[in-house]
């Protein structure tokens, strides 16, 4: 099946800190990658929708300036972390999927941040 | 926007016997419904999943049912196995933008 590769798988760095996380969608052309936040025995919250080129859409109530997404290309996009503090903690998972095709979303591993 | 209610939040049952998770949606344009298994730090795997022109699918020991109508779908397992142990999602999507809600999640517990 598809892979997504997703780095790092784990973060633990100062206050103050900026994080960049890296989404790779390794053997098909990703139109659209999602990410998306998950603290502790709680479910997935799609935090924005990244299409190539163009600007992200954010989920409503996520800060698009602390949360950065870059979609560059189609198998690449980044999520940087800006200033993260103790509550930006959490695990942080994208997916990729080419719009138009019958494919579900292929998820990466996940980066489990710590900010101490 | 698109709710999903996932029942129930804990869920243990005996090495052999079958496990139902039921998810309810909220809109109705929502056309495919994949389900998903997630152990501990790991990303959560599709399991199976649906589409809105069927009304039940089967891969093995899992099945999901899907009632339009009522706006809701199940996961079935028969003769669950300790390694069946995890928790379970649903989720849904209207198909725009390939856009997943995911449920609250249902933590099985398959004992020995």
């Amino acid at each position: 099946g598809a892979v997504v590769s997703q780095h790092p798988s784990r973060v633990i760095c100062k206050s103050g800190t900026s994080v960049k996380i890296e989404c790779r969608s390794l053997d098909f052309q990703a139109t659209t990658m999602f990410w998306y936040r998950q603290f502790p025995k709680k479910s997935l919250m799609l935090m924005a929708t990244s299409n190539e080129g163009s600007k992200a859409t954010y989920e409503q109530g996520v800060e698009k300036d602390k949360f950065l997404i870059n979609h560059a290309s189609l198998t690449l996009s980044t999520l940087t972390v800006t200033s993260a503090h103790p509550e930006d903690s959490s695990f942080y998972i994208c997916s990729a999927h080419r719009q138009g095709s019958n494919q579900p979303q292929h998820f990466g591993d996940g980066t489990r941040l710590s900010i101490l | 926007g698109e709710n999903v209610e996932q029942h129930p939040s804990t869920l243990s049952v005996q090495e052999g016997d079958s496990a139902v998770i039921k998810c309810t949606y909220s809109d109705s344009a929502s056309n495919y419904f994949p389900w998903y298994k997630q152990e501990l730090g790991k990303r959560p795997q599709l399991i199976i999943d649906i589409r809105s022109n069927v009304g039940e699918k089967k891969d093995q020991r899992i099945a999901v049912t899907l009632n339009k109508t009522a706006k809701h779908f199940s996961l079935h397992i028969t003769e669950t196995q300790p390694e069946d142990s995890a928790v379970y999602f649903c989720a849904a999507d209207t198909g725009t933008a390939s856009k997943l809600t995911f449920g609250t999640g249902t933590r099985l517990q398959v004992t020995l």
